[in-house]
Parts: C-alpha cells; sequence; structure tokens
C-alpha cells in the first residue's frame, strides 16, 4: 500500500517568516495530494490540494508544490501569522479521491510572536 | 448547519464495555469514514463506506464493527473496549475529493 512520510515533525517560526512542510510518497500511481490543518482540539480541515498532472498550486498565503520524478510534494506558507498555528497533515490518494488517504505523520506548526 | 455531527463527543469507559459513536451527515455525500487518531496525532483510515456498503476494511480487529443504516449515518460500534482502544475517532464524509471531517470523539478506556 501507500505509505507517505512527513518531515519535520515539529517546525517553530516567527510571525511574518515563511513555513515549508515536506512530504514523501511510496506510490508512484498516487494522483491527488490534499493538505489537512487541525487546530488544537478541532476536527481536521481541507487548506489545499493538488492532482498529480499539476506541478504547482497556490492559494493567498499558501501553495503547494509537487515533484512527481521525486514523489515528494511540500506545502509552503508564507507571512506567517499566530493563527497559522496547529498541526498539518499532508495526504496521498491513488483513487483521485478522498476515498483512500493515505496521512502523512504530521506537522506541529507553532508561529510565535 | 453541521455538516458532519459525530456524539458523542467525550466518551469514558471501562475495559471491556460496549460502545457505540453515532455520526450523521447533511451533506448529500454517498462516502463515508471511520478514521483513529492516536496519542501522537497519527490518522489512520479505519472503514469506508460508499452507498451503505463496505468498501475498506483496514486492519482493525473484529471487534469493531461499523453499521450504515442509510447513506447519510455511519456508526461505529466497540465491544469488549481495550486500554489501546483510547483514541479520538473521526468520521467523515466525501463525494469527490473533499473530505469533511465530524468534530471527533475522545474515547478514553480506563
Amino acid at each position: 500500500g501507500e505509505n507517505v512520510e512527513q518531515h519535520p515533525s515539529t517546525l517553530s517560526v516567527q510571525e511574518g517568516d515563511s513555513a515549508v512542510i515536506k512530504c514523501t510518497y511510496s506510490d508512484s500511481a498516487s494522483n491527488y495530494f490534499p493538505w489537512y490543518k487541525q487546530e488544537l482540539g478541532k476536527r481536521p480541515q481541507l487548506i489545499i490540494d493538488i492532482r498529480s498532472n499539476v506541478g504547482e498550486k497556490k492559494d493567498q498565503r499558501i501553495a503547494v508544490t509537487l515533484n512527481k520524478t521525486a514523489k515528494h510534494f511540500s506545502l509552503h506558507i508564507t507571512e506567517t501569522q499566530p493563527e497559522d498555528s496547529a498541526v498539518y497533515f499532508c495526504a496521498a490518494s491513488l483513487t483521485g479521491t478522498a476515498s483512500k488517504l493515505t496521512f502523512g505523520t504530521g506537522t506541529r506548526l507553532q508561529v510565535t510572536l | 448547519d453541521t455538516a458532519v455531527s459525530q456524539t458523542p463527543k467525550y466518551l469514558v469507559t471501562q475495559m471491556g464495555n460496549d460502545k457505540s459513536i453515532k455520526c450523521e451527515q447533511n451533506l448529500g455525500h454517498d462516502t463515508m469514514y471511520w478514521y483513529k487518531q492516536d496519542s501522537k496525532k497519527f490518522l489512520k483510515i479505519m472503514f469506508s463506506y460508499n452507498n451503505k456498503e463496505l468498501i475498506i476494511n483496514e486492519t482493525v480487529p473484529n471487534r469493531f464493527s461499523p453499521k450504515s443504516p442509510d447513506k447519510a449515518h455511519l456508526n461505529l460500534h466497540i465491544n469488549s473496549l481495550e486500554l489501546g482502544d483510547s483514541a479520538v475517532y473521526f468520521c467523515a464524509s466525501s463525494q469527490t475529493e473533499k473530505a469533511f471531517f465530524g468534530q471527533g470523539t475522545r474515547l478514553t478506556v480506563v
């Protein structure tokens, strides 16, 4: 089955700096890669996703890049704010949908003032 | 209106008991899931149902039995609870790409 590794496990940045979280996947047939944000005590929520036919996608301060050859994808958050503090999960899907997501192990992002 | 709702939010019970968690979605989605999030925050899929039919059953002990009376509901029944079952259980639903999660049920087995 698919295996997704995520790094780093914790990340601390100062407000205004950028944050980058990286994931690698094992199955080259995976074709859909969402990112979820989970605030403390809350539910995971989708923040951005990318399909395998696209190399980069941007939504305001967040962007995701995908390198299919290397089988890795990354989340970039620019101009970080305290409300960006949360656990971020990458995931990969072989079906192109959310029907069978394999999640990474999560990155706890702390944005300090 | 809450899109995916699950009850209860907290559940504390003794080892050996049987308990159920209920989940309902009002999004009209065909697919519903149960995920388990352990103390290290790992999120792992347990079951997936599409239109009331089981399509994914990961290596979950037989003590866990999902039941889908209709496509808007997916309940999780757990028999003979063990200490290792303590976790947060999330229900979710999706139609295509985006999965919507419930607020989670924190199960503590003592």
